[in-house]
């Protein structure tokens, strides 16, 4: 079983539509979670921290569930320029970050 | 902001080349990091260091080696370049962990590297 797992994808979804991703990890003694977004051929950038409560930035919104360990992210109102990868990042132990291999969104017009 | 930058967008080398990659980071963060990158394979650590002449290895360090003599600065090298190494390489930093949690790591905006 990978250390982290996301769906591939691609997810495609009508502009407005409410979609949502999930990533689940192995380790349940991973402490730090966040959502990185990728453009094609472009560095990864921290979308979010993903916090024990649940966290809301706008239209974006993680959760995490340690019980089934597994982090969410809910996109609302989904806008053209939300289409990119989006990567689950665990860490299992200090300096130790486990990068998914990213779920593929496109937001059709 | 932070700031990570990479000396190179684009490179082509040819096999058994010695190819420098520079990575500089302008936040004073003590961690940094080499990933590479490939297709359904994600991002794969190759080295890191949490301080000035310290480097630890991380899942594929065979063929590199790294070098950190200034505290913004993490290069990679690639003694002797092979075409399994054609990837995109990324550079990364982070301030250390605090209490239980682990940073936010920062991307530069990575290089893709050719061998032939």
């Amino acid at each position: 079983r990978k250390e982290v797992e996301q769906d591939p994808g691609p997810f495609n979804v009508p502009e407005g539509a409410t979609v949502a991703f999930n990533c689940t990890y192995s380790n349940s003694a991973s402490q730090s979670f966040f959502w990185y977004r990728q453009d094609c051929r472009k560095e990864p950038k921290l979308l979010m921290s993903v916090y024990s409560s649940g966290n809301e930035d706008g239209r974006f919104t993680a959760q995490l569930n340690r019980a089934s360990q597994y982090i969410s992210l809910l996109i609302r109102d989904s806008k053209l320029s939300d289409s990119a990868t989006y990567l689950c990042v665990v860490t299992p132990g200090t300096y130790k970050y486990i990068f998914g291999t990213g779920t593929r969104l496109k937001v059709l017009a | 902001d932070v700031k990570v930058t990479q000396s190179s967008r684009y490179l082509v080398k040819r096999t058994g080349e010695k190819v420098f990659l520079e990575c500089v980071q302008d936040m004073d963060h003590e961690n940094m990091f080499w990933y590479r990158q490939d297709p359904g394979l994600g991002l794969r650590l190759i080295y890191f260091s949490y301080d000035v002449k310290m480097k630890e290895k991380g899942d594929i360090p065979e063929g590199y080696s790294v070098s950190r003599e200034k505290k913004e600065r993490f290069s990679l090298i690639l003694e002797s370049a092979s075409t399994n190494q054609t990837s995109m390489y990324l550079c990364a930093s982070s301030s250390p962990p605090s209490g239980a949690s682990t940073d936010t790591q920062y991307f530069g905006p990575g290089t893709r590297l050719t061998v032939l």
